[in-house]
């Protein structure tokens, strides 16, 4: 199996401030990788597919980049509605798999 | 606009079967896979496995073998089984449509495996 790892697990910030997570894969994943956003009681909801793909939607401040095994969702301008847990995903085999998690709490 | 609609027991006891069903509307059952991910309380996700509509799957191996994922072309709905549960199987079981990546999402169902 692909092992995804996030840093940080968690992350306090202020509106306003720019925060970025990082996803390392345990082996090359090429540009399969997608970021989700958790808020508690729902759903996961995608973010970003293949790396950089913005879903319809979803505000410009949120951007990924990265390729091979290392990568990165950054968010500029952080709005309160933006505090939830953001997961990565590999999709270049299966088994799929998530990245822990990172929690962007309120400062 | 396409809408997974989660139905299925949320109680079970140890050993028990696991069975949920993901009924699916306005949507093309040829045009998606159809996955089922989980998360136990306060954890992250886990993929279970995924579908499509010639029936071909995919397991995770760390469940393959007590899982399988059905598919009812005709009612539009996907299905669940896990048996032998364990309050490890504690968690919340999403469906969710995609391979790639999961665009779309049910709301979850939580199975509480208890004695």
């Amino acid at each position: 199996d692909i092992q995804m790892t996030q840093s940080p697990s968690s992350l306090s910030a202020s509106v306003g401030d720019r925060v970025i997570i990082t996803c390392r894969a345990s082996q090359s994943i090429s540009a399969y990788l997608n970021w989700y956003q958790q808020k508690p009681g729902q759903a996961p909801k995608l973010l970003i597919n293949a790396v950089s793909s913005l879903q319809s939607g979803v505000p410009s401040r949120f951007r990924g980049g990265g390729s091979v095994t290392d990568f990165t969702l950054t968010i500029s301008n952080l709005q309160p509605e933006d505090f939830a847990t953001y997961y990565c995903q590999q999709s270049y085999s299966f088994p799929r798999t998530f990245g822990q998690g990172t929690k962007v709490e309120i400062k | 606009q396409v809408h997974l609609e989660q139905l299925g027991a949320g109680l079970l006891k140890p050993s028990e079967t696991l069975s949920l069903t993901c009924a699916v509307s306005n949507a093309s059952f040829s045009d998606h896979y159809w996955s089922w991910i989980r998360q136990p309380p306060g954890k992250g996700l886990e993929w279970i496995g995924e579908i499509n509509h010639r029936r071909t799957t995919y397991y995770n191996p760390s469940l393959k073998s007590r899982v399988t994922i059905s598919i009812d072309t005709s009612r539009s709905q996907f299905s669940l089984e896990l048996n032998s549960v364990t309050a490890a199987d504690t968690a919340v079981y999403y469906c969710a449509a995609g391979t790639i990546y999961f665009d779309l999402w049910g709301r979850g169902t939580l199975v509480i495996v208890s004695s």
